[in-house]
C-alpha cells in the first residue's frame, strides 16, 4: 500500500489558477471514484475539500474543483487568493477498507 | 455541530503502548459512520491508520495492523486507539475523525490532534 504521488510544491499568484496531480494505480484512483482533497494550514487539523472526485462539501468555495482521468486523480483552484496557500492532501479508497494518502503539496500564493 | 477531541500521553517510551481517546460531542457514535485515527509525523504527511464502523468492526492500515487496536465506547461516546511496541518512528501528531463515504474513506470532521513523543 504505497502513498498515492503528488508534487511536492506548486505556485501561483493572486488570481490565477493552479492544478495538483494525485497519481496512484488502478487498485486506488484508478479503480474508485472515492478521491477526496484536504487542505492543511500550519498547526492545524487537515479540512475536507472535495470528495468522491468531484464534491464540494457545504461551505467550500466553488474555486475549488476536483476531477479524475484514469490513475490520476487532480484539484484545481481557481482565482487564488492569499488564504489558500497550504498543504493539500489527496487520499484514496483502497480496497477492502484501506485508505491512502498521498505525500502533500505545499501551495504558495506569490 | 459535531466536535472531536483527543486526549492522552503527550510522552511514552519506546516499547510501550500509546493510548488515546477520542471524545464525540454533537453526534451519538452509535447512530452511525465510521471513526478513525489518522497520523501525522512532524513535518511529513498523513497516514492513515485505521477505523471502526459504529457496530464494532474495525479496519486497519496492513502496515501497522499487528500493533493498532481501535475500540468503542458508545455510553461514553468515545473511541479510542492503542499503539503497542511503540518506536520513535511513531512520534506523530493522532488525529481523530468523523469517516463518511464508501467504507469511510473520508474525514468529515476531525479532531485538532494530539502530538505524541516516543522518547525514553
Amino acid at each position: 500500500q504505497s502513498a498515492l504521488t503528488q508534487p511536492r510544491s506548486v505556485s501561483g499568484s493572486p488570481g490565477q489558477s493552479v492544478t495538483i496531480s494525485c497519481t496512484g494505480t488502478s487498485s486506488d484512483v484508478g479503480g474508485y471514484n472515492y478521491v477526496s482533497w484536504y487542505q492543511q494550514h500550519p498547526g492545524k487539523a487537515p479540512k475536507l475539500m472535495i470528495y468522491d472526485v468531484s464534491k464540494r462539501p457545504s461551505g467550500v468555495p466553488d474555486r475549488f474543483s476536483g476531477s479524475k482521468s484514469g490513475n490520476t486523480a487532480s484539484l484545481t483552484i481557481s482565482g487564488l487568493q492569499a488564504e489558500d496557500e497550504a498543504d493539500y492532501y489527496c487520499c484514496s479508497y483502497a480496497g477492502s477498507y484501506k485508505v491512502v494518502f498521498g505525500g502533500g503539496t505545499k501551495l504558495t500564493v506569490l | 455541530q459535531v466536535q472531536l477531541q483527543e486526549s492522552g500521553p503527550g510522552l511514552v517510551k519506546p516499547s510501550e503502548t500509546l493510548s488515546l481517546t477520542c471524545a464525540v460531542s454533537g453526534y451519538s457514535i452509535s447512530s452511525g459512520y465510521y471513526w478513525g485515527w489518522i497520523r501525522q509525523p512532524p513535518g511529513k504527511g498523513l497516514e492513515w491508520i485505521g477505523s471502526i464502523y459504529h457496530s464494532g468492526s474495525t479496519y486497519y492500515n496492513p502496515s501497522l495492523k499487528s500493533r493498532v487496536t481501535i475500540s468503542v465506547d458508545t455510553s461514553k461516546n468515545q473511541f479510542s486507539l492503542k499503539l503497542s511496541s511503540v518506536t520513535a518512528a511513531d512520534t506523530a501528531v493522532y488525529y481523530c475523525a468523523r469517516l463518511s463515504g464508501v467504507r469511510g474513506a473520508v474525514g468529515d470532521y476531525w479532531g485538532q490532534g494530539t502530538l505524541v513523543t516516543v522518547s525514553s
